[in-house]
């Protein structure tokens, strides 16, 4: 069974500051990883995924987040936080396995920025 | 088109009422999903459909039906419902099959049950 701990469900940065979320997975086979963002009364939005290839991955708003195999982590990052950023983010592990493309998230960091 | 919209953006109804929650994508997605939402919680799947088949149902009770009438559309018909299933209801969708491919999310239906 796959399993996602995301360590710190909130977390509060200065504007301007690095943002560092991060998430921890379980999987008994080369893992599907993905993070979503969530702004109050919305839906889930892509920021990112890794499947394959390069262990870098790039999203959108200034994001990226790296797959560490032996750390089994995907963690968030962003060199520079903007009051915008402030929202609900989660991460989400699937697989080559998983037919029915069924996701596992993670509790969610709530993310906070200071002005 | 990347969109999924979903239909009413909020809903008020008592236990002995019957509502139901629309969602929409043209984006020739075949799988498409339910998930309920507590506050300060992650996304509960409920149900899966895959080219308009339920593939999924994770144990909901019988109180939400869903209906996959199109390609492009699915239902969840609630009837019944109690005051604990007050919750954002979100509905996605995705190319069927693998999990190569994300799930794109819809604004949510914020549902009330007094």
């Amino acid at each position: 069974a796959q399993s996602v701990t995301q360590l710190g469900s909130h977390v509060s940065v200065s504007e301007g500051a690095l943002v560092l979320l991060r998430c921890n997975y379980s999987s008994s086979v080369p893992p599907y990883l993905f993070w979503y963002v969530q702004y109050p009364n919305q839906g889930l939005q892509l920021l990112l995924k890794y499947t394959t290839g390069a262990t870098l991955v790039k999203g959108i708003n200034g994001f990226e987040a790296e797959f560490k195999k032996s750390e089994t982590s995907f963690h968030l990052t962003k060199p520079s936080a903007h009051m915008s950023d402030a929202a609900e983010y989660f991460c989400a592990v699937s697989d080559e396995n998983n037919a029915g493309n069924m996701l596992t998230f993670g509790g969610g960091t709530r993310l906070m920025v200071k002005p | 088109d990347t969109e999924v919209t979903q239909t009413p953006k909020h809903l008020v109804m008592g236990m002995t009422n019957k509502k139901s929650l629309k969602c929409e994508q043209h984006m020739g997605h075949r799988a498409m999903y339910w998930y309920k939402q507590k506050a300060k919680k992650p996304p509960e799947l409920m149900f899966v459909y895959s080219y308009e088949k339920l593939s999924i149902n994770e144990s909901v009770p019988s109180r939400f039906s869903p209906e996959c009438p199109n390609s492009s559309l699915l239902n969840l018909h609630l009837h019944a419902l109690q005051p604990e299933d007050s919750a954002l209801y979100l509905c996605a969708s995705s190319h069927p099959g693998t999990s190569l491919y994300e799930q794109y999310f819809g604004p949510g239906t914020r549902l009330t049950v007094t």
